[in-house]
């Protein structure tokens, strides 16, 4: 099972973008899907645990779901700022509860 | 709120072991709804998990690392450790620690140590 972003998304401020997170030889849905915010220099911080819940202190701009259809979890985040210039990792579990990553999605905003 | 810190050699020879820890400090590992965990990231590229351990001592390791990889905890000083044996310049990488917790559901990583880049070189 793996998880495959994007290389890169780029949007302008005040728009939505949506970064898509597609799960391979496994179902999107069979395991909860994290998502994880890395500015430049620093560590990563959760902005979506459980598909679509939001950790203390992470605006509502950003908002989890899932799509069985496609196999993909999706990371949107609306009324984008120049601060959420960032990689994107999305994070789930084997059927062994051993930890994927993607492979991160590079958002700019310009 | 909870703190984690690595800290080790910044610098390990091919071959060798590399040793870090991790301190945990405004929480106890003794926590039996978290785990604790190392991931590494090579310079320029993505998150790759090496494993976790829950305070029962109960192991989980990346299959990619297992036969190399380490880990333990000691309650008694609130740290963690991971050892991982006979490295090669691929390991060198930023080694953060960080703590799995579930809210409702998953496990998700809430809590990161700032990372500390580990290189391997003669």
């Amino acid at each position: 099972f793996m998880l495959t972003q994007p290389h890169s998304v780029s949007e302008s401020p005040g728009k939505t973008v949506t970064i898509s997170c597609t799960g391979g030889g496994g179902g999107i849905a069979s395991n909860y899907v994290q998502w994880y915010q890395q500015r430049p220099g620093r560590a990563p911080t959760p902005v979506i645990y459980d598909d679509n819940q939001r950790p203390s202190g992470v605006p509502a701009r950003f908002a989890g779901s899932i799509d069985s259809s496609s196999n993909s979890a999706f990371l949107t985040i609306s009324g984008l700022q120049t601060e959420d210039e960032a990689v994107y990792f999305c994070q789930s579990y084997d059927d062994s509860n051993h930890v994927l990553f993607g492979g991160g999605t590079q958002l700019t905003v310009l | 709120q909870v703190q984690l810190q690595e800290s080790g050699p910044g610098l390990v020879k091919p071959s060798q072991t590399l040793s870090l820890a991790c301190s945990v400090s405004g929480g106890s590992i003794k926590n039996g709804s978290h785990y604790w965990s190392w991931i590494r990231q090579p310079p320029g590229q993505g998150l790759e998990w090496i494993g976790y351990i829950y305070f029962s001592g109960r192991t989980s390791y990346n299959p990619s690392l297992k036969s190399r990889v380490t880990i333990s905890s000691d309650s008694s000083t609130f740290q963690f450790s991971l050892k991982l044996d006979s490295v090669t310049a691929a390991d060198t990488a930023i080694y953060y620690c960080a703590r799995g917790h579930r809210a409702s559901w998953a496990y998700y990583l809430d809590s990161w140590g700032q990372g500390t880049l580990v290189t391997v070189s003669s």
